[in-house]
């Protein structure tokens, strides 16, 4: 079974503090995915990694950065918190598909992080 | 996101009633997937269909691909309070490694 582990399931911080979310999957995928998750938008793709070293900015970049040192680890880093990144982050990951095809994306437990 | 529209957006049913969950696209689908979650909790991955007219079961859920009407449609027979959660389709819309969500459906089952 793949098995997708977030550092924390919650998460408490102050405004303009550095945050930093982890991210482990067991399964060898090339391809690891962070997300937000808000009522009534649905999952929304911030950054995603399809190897070491490599990522690609999503749909909501903005005051997010990442970082993928190792290819089972992949972080997702708050510069500066701000209350509205009060949020649930998602992290997932996938094979890569040679033939640039669809695969499975797997999801960690999330974690809701609270920014006051 | 407004690529992918689920509906409803929540449902309330009696145990041991069947229902129906759908998620459209605007654009073409390469791939579709249904995940539930509970919540606070993560995605739990349910089924993926990527062939038009492509049907796949699992337990009490079906799910089925319409490629004509960029539509996939969750069918959940004699619901049971373990159903209960939100479901979330994901899409391939640009051939890759990449989905999109559609907002969820949060449904309810009374017993």
């Amino acid at each position: 079974d793949v098995k997708v582990t977030q550092s924390s399931r919650y998460l408490v911080k102050r405004t303009g503090e550095k945050v930093f979310l982890e991210c482990v999957q067991d399964m060898d995928h090339e391809n690891m995915f962070w997300y937000r998750q808000d009522p009534g938008l649905g999952l929304r793709l911030i950054y995603f990694s399809y190897d070491v070293k490599m990522k690609e900015k999503g749909d909501i970049p903005e005051g997010y950065s990442v970082s993928r040192e190792k290819k089972e680890r992949f972080s997702l880093i708050l510069e500066s918190a701000s209350t509205n990144q009060t949020s649930m982050y998602l992290c997932a990951s996938s094979l890569w598909d040679l033939a640039g095809g669809p695969d499975t994306q797997y999801f960690g437990p999330g974690t809701r992080l609270t920014v006051l | 996101s407004q690529e992918l529209e689920q509906s409803p957006q929540s449902l309330i049913v009696q145990e041991g009633k069947n229902l129906t969950i759908n998620c459209t696209s605007s654009k073409t689908l390469y791939g579709l997937y249904w995940y539930k979650q509970k919540y606070g909790e993560g995605l739990i991955f349910l089924m993926m269909l990527q062939k038009g007219g492509e049907e796949k079961s699992h337990e009490k859920i079906t799910a089925k691909l319409d490629e004509k009407k960029q539509q996939s449609s969750l069918h959940i027979t004699a619901s049971q309070p373990s159903h209960a959660g939100i479901y979330l389709c994901g899409a391939d819309l640009e051939y890759g490694n990449k989905l999109v969500f559609g907002a969820g459906t949060i449904l309810r089952v009374k017993s």
